[in-house]
């Protein structure tokens, strides 16, 4: 089975801290995305990566960024957080290239147990 | 750009029942993939079903089945025999072919009351 963990379930951080979390796959899954969930909103994509060192912006990068040095970890990093970035951040990831998204299941997302993360 | 609706924030069905989620979606593409993902409380979210929009055939995967309205744009989830299991948010979700960008849809928070 496919495990995508990530490094807390639950976070208590206070404005202006960093914070930074992280993501891990063991399945030399190519794609890997970090989205928020907030109520009434869905998920919401802020970053993901199709490979190593590479990244692209989803559509709420602002106030975030992310570091993908090794295939399997994928870093959520929260410069300097605030209190509108209290939300659940999950992560995912599926097993093909970006090029080859399609019929065979590739693009099937796993994803990780989330982070709730609350900003005082 | 593409979006997905969910109408009902919250639904309830009596165990052993069925029930049917609406998902809604808006895109100009032809080529796309359909899911219904489920997040049970406090639980990883999970896939359950997906329908790629090529295939008229509607998917089914055991108790779960979808209703695919490609003119319509419209993915329905219906759940039969409900179980106390299935008790979750349950998200639609759309992609496009080629493209690892998923839309997800608000959510419904499904009860099974016992």
């Amino acid at each position: 089975d496919v495990k995508v963990t990530q490094s807390s379930r639950y976070l208590v951080k206070r404005t202006g801290e960093k914070v930074f979390l992280e993501c891990v796959q063991d399945m030399d899954h190519e794609n890997m995305f970090w989205y928020r969930q907030d109520p009434g909103l869905g998920l919401r994509l802020i970053y993901f990566s199709y490979d190593v060192k590479m990244k692209e912006k989803g559509d709420i990068p602002e106030g975030y960024s992310v570091s993908r040095e090794k295939k399997e970890r994928f870093s959520l990093i929260l410069e300097s957080a605030s209190t509108n970035q209290t939300s659940m951040y999950l992560c995912a990831s599926t097993p093909g290239g970006i090029e080859t998204s399609g019929g065979d299941g590739t693009d099937t997302q796993y994803f990780g147990p989330g982070t709730r993360l609350t900003v005082l | 750009a593409q979006t997905v609706t969910q109408s009902q924030p919250e639904m309830s069905v009596q165990e052993a029942e069925t029930v049917t989620l609406s998902c809604t979606y808006d895109t100009s593409e032809n080529n796309y993939y359909l899911f219904w993902y489920k997040q049970p409380p406090s639980r990883q979210m999970i896939l359950v079903i997906r329908q790629e929009a090529y295939k008229q055939q509607n998917a089914t995967e055991n108790r779960f089945s979808v209703n695919f309205q490609k003119a319509a744009k419209s993915f329905s989830l219906k759940i039969s025999d409900s179980q106390l299991g299935d008790t979750a948010m349950y998200f639609c979700a759309f992609m496009q072919y080629n493209n690892n960008d998923m839309r997800f849809g608000a959510g419904t928070r499904l009860t099974v009351k016992p």
